[in-house]
């Protein structure tokens, strides 16, 4: 089965300062990759869907990029805000299935 | 806000009691799904409705029990619960669960419903 390591648990940064979190996964390449955002006691938002022969995609401060030979995607949040404090959830489809399994998140916090 | 809506927001009850989960979305979705999320971990899938037919069931015990009326609304019957089944439910939808292998598939989730078991 498709396992999934995001970077670390939890990340500081500066406001102002560009945040990237770290998705890696082992065995198939799937077909998308996709990263949410998940406030405390509430579900997680869709954010952004790269799919494999995409190299980076943009949405406003959010860029994410996938690399199928390195197994990973990068995503970046730019000139960071407290209010994008948050923790960050990838997920990727299953061999030959349609549902997503989530990594364990990074919990990202934005100083003042 | 989401276009997934669950009640009620928070459930206590005791490990005999019989309780529900209910969820709506209007989306036109006819892909649903019950995910379980404890502290500081990922959701985990619990079940998945495509086309109001129980299509996937991830070893879930059967003291969970889904049920999905009409494609509009999906419940989740409890009963005979252990304080280890506490925790965030969600429930979410996507368009539906085969067409979306190459375009992505999106799921939207509701606010979740926070059980707690005594």
């Amino acid at each position: 089965s498709q396992k999934i390591e995001q970077n670390s648990e939890a990340l500081n940064i500066q406001e102002g300062k560009t945040a990237t979190l770290t998705c890696n996964y082992t065995n198939y390449s799937p077909a998308y990759l996709q990263w949410y955002r998940q406030d405390p006691g509430r579900g997680p938002v869709f954010l952004l869907l790269i799919r494999e022969n995409e190299k980076e995609k943009r949405k406003e401060r959010l860029k994410v990029t996938f690399d199928t030979t390195l197994k990973q995607s990068l995503f970046h949040i730019t000139a960071s805000q407290p209010a994008d404090s948050a923790t960050y959830l990838c997920a990727l489809p299953g061999a030959g299935s349609y549902q997503l399994t989530f990594g364990k998140g990074t919990k990202l916090s934005v100083i003042p | 806000d989401t276009e997934v809506t669950q009640t009620p927001k928070h459930l206590v009850m005791g490990m005999t009691n019989k309780k529900s989960l209910k969820c709506e979305q209007h989306m036109g979705h006819r892909a649903m799904y019950w995910y379980k999320q404890k502290a500081k971990k990922p959701p985990e899938l619990m079940f998945v409705y495509s086309y109001e037919k129980l299509s996937i069931n991830e070893s879930v015990p059967s003291r969970f029990s889904p049920e999905c009326p009409n494609s509009s609304l999906l419940n989740l019957h409890l009963h005979a619960l252990q304080p280890e089944d506490s925790a965030l439910y969600l429930c979410a939808s996507s368009q539906d669960q085969s067409s979306s292998l190459n375009s992505g598939n999106t799921i939207y989730f509701g606010e979740g419903s926070w059980l707690t078991v005594v």
